[in-house]
């Protein structure tokens, strides 16, 4: 199974700060990876897939980059919204997940 | 608009078996490309993957759990089935169900359920 290694596993920030996630893939999936944000007592909403396309509807400050095994989740103007947990996750089946990113605000 | 749910039993004994159902809306299962997969998420923990029902009756299975699971689905009542035998307390989570889209070049989790907490305690 591939293994996916999130940093860091928690994050606090300031409002309209710029916040940066990495996974990193422990093989080369191209750039086949996506994003999840869940809230409190919420399921996962899927913002980015194909490691940079913003799925429909998500706003434009959420953005990645990367392929091969490094991967960059970025909140170019952090809002008290986005407070969540960030997932990424690497199209193989069986399909894995990153342990997460808890993002706080500061 | 597509729409997922699941259902279940909220608290379930160890050694019992777990049958857990998704019941959804706005898309079909006999639709050629069409994929459910069922993920879990113990409490403060991250998201694990478990199985998936294709379109055709593939299916596919958690390394780790293949051997405590099936996965099946009614086409006619639009709904999977997922279960999971021989629960044990380390099995507490909640499990969502999630539609799966080709992206183009792979499978995605676009729409989930709400997800439905399961304990197992004796």
């Amino acid at each position: 199974d591939i293994q996916m290694t999130q940093s860091p596993s928690s994050l606090s920030a300031s409002v309209g700060d710029r916040v940066t996630i990495t996974c990193q893939a422990s093989q080369d999936i191209s750039n086949y990876l996506n994003w999840y944000q869940q809230k409190p007592g919420k399921a996962p909403k899927l913002l980015i897939y194909d490691a940079s396309n913003l799925e429909t509807g998500v706003p434009s400050r959420f953005s990645g980059s990367g392929s091969g095994t490094d991967f960059t989740f970025t909140i170019s103007s952090l809002q008290p919204e986005d407070i969540a947990t960030y997932y990424c996750q690497q199209y193989d089946n069986p399909y894995t997940f990153g342990q997460g990113t808890k993002l706080e605000i500061k | 608009q597509v729409t997922l749910r699941e259902s279940g039993p909220a608290l379930v004994k160890p050694t019992q078996t777990l049958t857990l159902t998704c019941t959804f809306s706005g898309f079909s299962l006999s639709t050629s490309g069409m994929c459910v997969s069922w993920i879990r998420q113990p409490p403060g923990k991250a998201l694990e993957w478990l199985a998936r029902i294709d379109w055709d009756d593939d299916k596919y299975y958690s390394t780790s759990l293949k051997t405590r699971l099936t996965i099946s689905k009614d086409t006619s009542k639009n709904q999977v089935v997922l279960t999971m035998t021989n629960m044990d307390p380390v099995d507490t989570a909640t499990y969502y169900c999630a539609r799966m889209r080709y992206s183009g070049s792979y499978y995605v989790f676009d729409y989930w359920g709400q997800g439905t907490l399961v304990t197992v305690s004796s």
